[in-house]
This record gives C-alpha cells, sequence and structure tokens, in this order.
C-alpha cells in the first residue's frame, strides 16, 4: 500500500526555522503535485496550512510554506511561534486513486 | 462562514449499528466533495473514502470498503458514515471534511465524532 514517510518528531526554538519532510515513491505518488499539509493541535480537528504543493489558504500566516524537490515535499515554518507546538500531516493523491496521509510530524518548540 | 457540523459523541457495544453526521452549512453543499477520516487514539490520520453529494459518487479506500458506508441527503446538507457490526476496533475520532476535488486537499474539518466500542 501507498506510503507517506514523515519524520516522527522535530524540534527548533523561538525564532528560528523548521522544515517538516514528506517523501513517497513516483511509482505510488507520480509527479507529487497534489501535496497538502495540516497542523492539529492536541484535541482539535485538523487545519488546512499548505495545498497544491506551496499555496497558502486565505488566513494562514506567511510564516507557513511549502516545496517539493523529486519525490518529497516540504512544510517549512519560519519564525517559529509557541504556538506553533502541534502535529503536522501531509497528505497525496496517489496512482490508485486514493488520498494517503503521512504517519505525521510531531513539533515541539524548545 | 463554510462550517462543517458534526453528531455527538456515540458509545455503543460490539455488533451494535451507528450512523454518524456531518451537516454542512455557508457554501453549495452539492458541489463539493465530502470526505471521512479516522483517527484512533494517539494515532494518525487515516482516509476513509469520500462521497460527492451531488450524485452520492462514493468512492472508499481499500481498507474500508465492506466496512463502512457513506451516505448524503443533499436536502438537508447532511453527509452520513455509518457501520452495520461495530468491533471495539472502530473506537477512534471520526473527521469529515470538504474535499476540494476527489482526492484533494480538505477544508474545513468538523469538529469530529467520538466512537467509542465496547466488547
Amino acid at each position: 500500500q501507498s506510503a507517506l514517510t514523515q519524520p516522527a518528531s522535530v524540534s527548533g526554538s523561538p525564532g528560528q526555522s523548521i522544515t517538516i519532510s514528506c517523501t513517497g515513491t513516483s511509482s505510488d505518488f507520480g509527479t507529487f503535485d497534489h501535496v497538502s499539509w495540516y497542523q492539529q493541535h492536541p484535541g482539535k480537528a485538523p487545519k488546512l496550512v499548505i495545498y497544491d504543493v506551496s499555496d497558502r489558504p486565505s488566513g494562514v500566516s506567511n510564516r507557513f510554506s511549502g516545496s517539493k524537490s523529486g519525490n518529497t515535499a516540504s512544510l517549512t515554518i519560519s519564525g517559529l511561534q509557541a504556538a506553533d507546538e502541534a502535529d503536522y500531516y501531509c497528505s497525496s493523491y496517489t496512482t490508485s486513486s486514493t488520498l494517503v496521509f503521512g504517519g505525521g510530524s510531531k513539533l515541539t518548540v524548545l | 462562514e463554510v462550517q462543517l457540523v458534526q453528531s455527538g459523541t456515540e458509545v455503543k457495544k460490539a455488533g451494535e449499528s451507528l450512523k454518524i453526521s456531518c451537516r454542512g452549512s455557508g457554501y453549495m453543499f452539492g458541489v463539493f466533495w465530502i470526505g471521512w477520516v479516522r483517527q484512533m487514539p494517539g494515532k494518525g490520520l487515516e482516509w476513509m473514502g469520500i462521497i460527492f453529494p451531488g450524485d452520492s459518487d462514493a468512492r472508499y479506500s481499500p481498507s474500508f470498503q465492506g466496512q463502512v458506508t457513506m451516505s448524503v441527503d443533499k436536502s438537508i446538507n447532511t453527509a452520513y458514515l455509518q457501520w452495520s457490526s461495530l468491533q471495539a476496533s472502530d473506537t477512534a475520532m471520526y473527521y469529515c471534511a470538504r474535499g476540494m476535488g476527489a482526492y484533494d486537499w480538505f477544508d474545513p474539518w468538523g469538529q469530529g465524532t467520538l466512537v467509542t466500542v465496547s466488547s
């Protein structure tokens, strides 16, 4: 079954930048053009922060940015704030016509 | 404001049936997909499937095909997820979310429905 691999945890200090990676195979995910990212605080529903690799929904801080290189998509959060501490999930369309979420990355703000 | 409001917490016994709901407001319900996502306790997000309210076209993850049924009643802007016979392993939070395409991003999400199944 298709899988997206994320680091289990990432951390950074306030004001720093962090990057979370999301890796899949081209056979499962094609050109990786349909990657989105979600932020989930404990006990809350997920919230979309990036769609279509690098587009940001209205209302989401411009400190959040997305990119891709080959079969790896990345979410970068700059100017880290305490409120950014949350779980982050990537997701992508698959060549089998399904959607898959990554395993999630726990961001700790030191 | 675009909003999805889900039905409340459910506590059931194994073998019982269940139908939870997700009501959309603030947008044209019939022209956007509704997806369902499971989150088991302490675990990540799992895509269960998606349904198009306009024609009830439903697509399931292979992991959930035959285990659950998605449906909609577009006359009341409501999508449903149902089980015919619950198992303890169905204990989880279930989210609905508005999909931009059949396999695209989700925005916004409902608040979630917690389902607890005892054996």
